[in-house]
């Protein structure tokens, strides 16, 4: 199957910074990135898509300019939470899809979250 | 609108038991497909099958079995032999081309097997 990478797999962060996490797809072109939220003993809620060079589509009740999501090449996709606060502590999770993988996602390892 | 419930919240069962981790489904596309995933502590989604909504015929593979019923949208999944390595979070998933391939989760059941 395709492989997808998250980078860093856990970060711990001050109250108001802001943090980045990153998602490859390494062997394939992904045209379409999900980016997902887990809350402790919950299930992935998905908070938006996007598609290669244009903007993300966020989910309701999903702030977009808290939540900057970043597309820009077939290969990367950016997840950056500004102003991060505790209650942001999550594991977030990406999923490529596209190219010979154009109608499944395949997920990342995700990266935790934790701010202080 | 896409659904997808995960009934059992937490199943614990005895080692070498079987167990079924029920799925229900909910979409007004003809065109999905439905996936289970394992989560183990890590947190890493571990794939373990994906099935279209044109393809009935139950699999097997191994120890786990899954059947497919569009009459009762359900698409349940059965550890047979239940292992203590087999305790983890198992999610029911579904997506539709047609809805930009979106995947929407269920809850997830918390299967624990005890020694």
């Amino acid at each position: 199957g395709a492989v997808v990478s998250q980078h860093p797999s856990w970060v711990i962060c001050k109250s108001g910074t802001s943090v980045k996490i990153e998602c490859r797809s390494l062997d394939f072109q992904a045209t379409t990135m999900f980016w997902y939220r887990q809350f402790p003993k919950q299930s992935l809620m998905l908070m938006a898509t996007s598609n290669e060079g244009s903007k993300a589509t966020y989910e309701q009740g999903v702030e977009k300019d808290k939540f900057l999501i970043n597309h820009a090449s077939l290969t990367l996709s950016t997840l950056t939470v500004t102003s991060a606060h505790p209650e942001d502590s999550s594991f977030y999770i990406c999923s490529a899809s596209g190219g010979r993988a154009y109608n499944e996602q395949f997920f990342g390892p995700g990266t935790r979250l934790t701010v202080l | 609108a896409q659904k997808v419930t995960q009934a059992q919240t937490e199943i614990s069962v005895v080692e070498k038991e079987d167990v079924t981790l029920d799925c229900v489904y909910e979409t007004r596309d003809t065109t999905y497909y439905l996936f289970w995933y394992k989560q183990p502590p890590s947190g890493e989604l571990v794939f373990l099958i994906r099935r279209n909504s044109f393809d009935e015929q139950n699999e097997i593979s191994g120890r786990y079995s899954w059947n497919f019923q569009k009459s009762t949208s359900s698409f349940n999944f059965t550890i047979t032999a239940s292992q203590v390595v087999d305790s983890a979070v198992y999610f029911c998933a579904l997506s539709a081309p047609g809805n930009n391939n979106d995947m929407r989760f269920g809850a997830g059941t918390r299967l624990t097997v005890k020694p």
